[in-house]
C-alpha cells in the first residue's frame, strides 16, 4: 500500500541511452510532479501535472519528456543521456492545490548514475 | 525573487538540546511555508506547514516559528533526538506561482548522542 512508488530505485546507463523512469500514486491525488536532487541535495521542480494536463515545466532540456497516461501515472523519459544527468529523481504529488494545501507526498526516489 | 535562502548548512546539536534552522523568502506572493524532512535514501517527507495569517505552528516537539514582516521563517526542534538526524528542506509555494514549490537548499542536522 505505498502511496507513491516509483521504478526503477536504481538505474545506470551510458551516455546517449534513452531510459524512462515510472511513476505511480494511490492517493487519488489530481495533481504530480518531477524533481530532481543533485550531488548538494539541492531539489528543484522539472514538471507538474494536473489531470494530465502540463502545468508547470521549468528550464530542463527537452530531452526530458513527461507523460501522464491518466492521473494516478506520471512517467519520465529521458533521451541521449549526459554525464550531468546523473541525479536522484523525485516523483511527487498533492491534491488539488485549491484544496488540501499543497503538501506534498514523494516517492522514494530514482538514482540515475550515467557513466 | 523566486528564492529560499536556507541557513545554516549544517548543524549538530547535543541530545536534548534545541536545532533552529532559518529561511528567508523575497516573494510576497508565498501563501504556504511547509518544511521537510529527508533521510538518507528516502524521499522528503512533510513535517510541518504554516500560512502566513499564524506567527507560530506547534505540532509535538516541531515549531514554526513565522515573521511576515520580515519575511522569514524557522523550524525549531525541542529535545532534539539522534533520531531527528536528517536533512530539513524548508519551501514556499503560492497559487499565483502556478503551485511551484520553491525548496531551500537544505540543511544536514546532526544530533549527537
Amino acid at each position: 500500500d505505498t502511496a507513491v512508488s516509483q521504478t526503477p530505485k536504481y538505474l545506470v546507463t551510458q551516455m546517449g541511452n534513452d531510459k524512462s523512469i515510472k511513476c505511480e500514486q494511490n492517493l487519488g491525488h489530481d495533481t504530480m510532479y518531477w524533481y530532481k536532487q543533485d550531488s548538494k541535495k539541492f531539489l528543484k521542480i522539472m514538471f507538474s501535472y494536473n489531470n494530465k494536463e502540463l502545468i508547470i515545466n521549468e528550464t530542463v532540456p527537452n530531452r526530458f519528456s513527461p507523460k501522464s497516461p491518466d492521473k494516478a501515472h506520471l512517467n519520465l523519459h529521458i533521451n541521449s543521456l549526459e554525464l550531468g544527468d546523473s541525479a536522484v529523481y523525485f516523483c511527487a504529488s498533492s491534491q488539488d492545490p485549491q484544496g488540501a494545501g499543497y503538501e506534498q507526498y514523494f516517492g522514494p526516489g530514482t538514482r540515475l548514475t550515467v557513466t | 525573487q523566486q528564492q529560499v535562502k536556507q541557513s545554516p548548512q549544517s548543524l549538530i546539536v547535543q541530545k536534548g538540546g534545541i536545532s533552529i534552522i532559518n529561511c528567508a523568502y523575497e516573494n510576497t506572493a508565498f501563501d504556504y511555508f511547509p518544511w521537510y524532512q529527508q533521510f538518507p535514501g528516502k524521499g522528503p517527507a512533510l513535517l510541518i506547514a504554516i500560512r502566513p495569517d499564524v506567527s507560530e505552528k506547534k505540532e509535538g516537539r516541531f515549531t514554526i516559528s513565522f515573521n511576515k514582516s520580515a519575511k522569514q521563517f524557522s523550524l525549531h526542534i525541542m529535545d532534539s533526538q539522534p533520531g531527528d538526524s536528517a536533512t530539513y528542506f524548508c519551501a514556499a509555494s503560492s497559487k499565483t506561482g502556478g503551485f511551484k514549490t520553491i525548496f531551500g537548499a537544505g540543511t544536514r542536522l546532526f544530533v549527537k548522542a
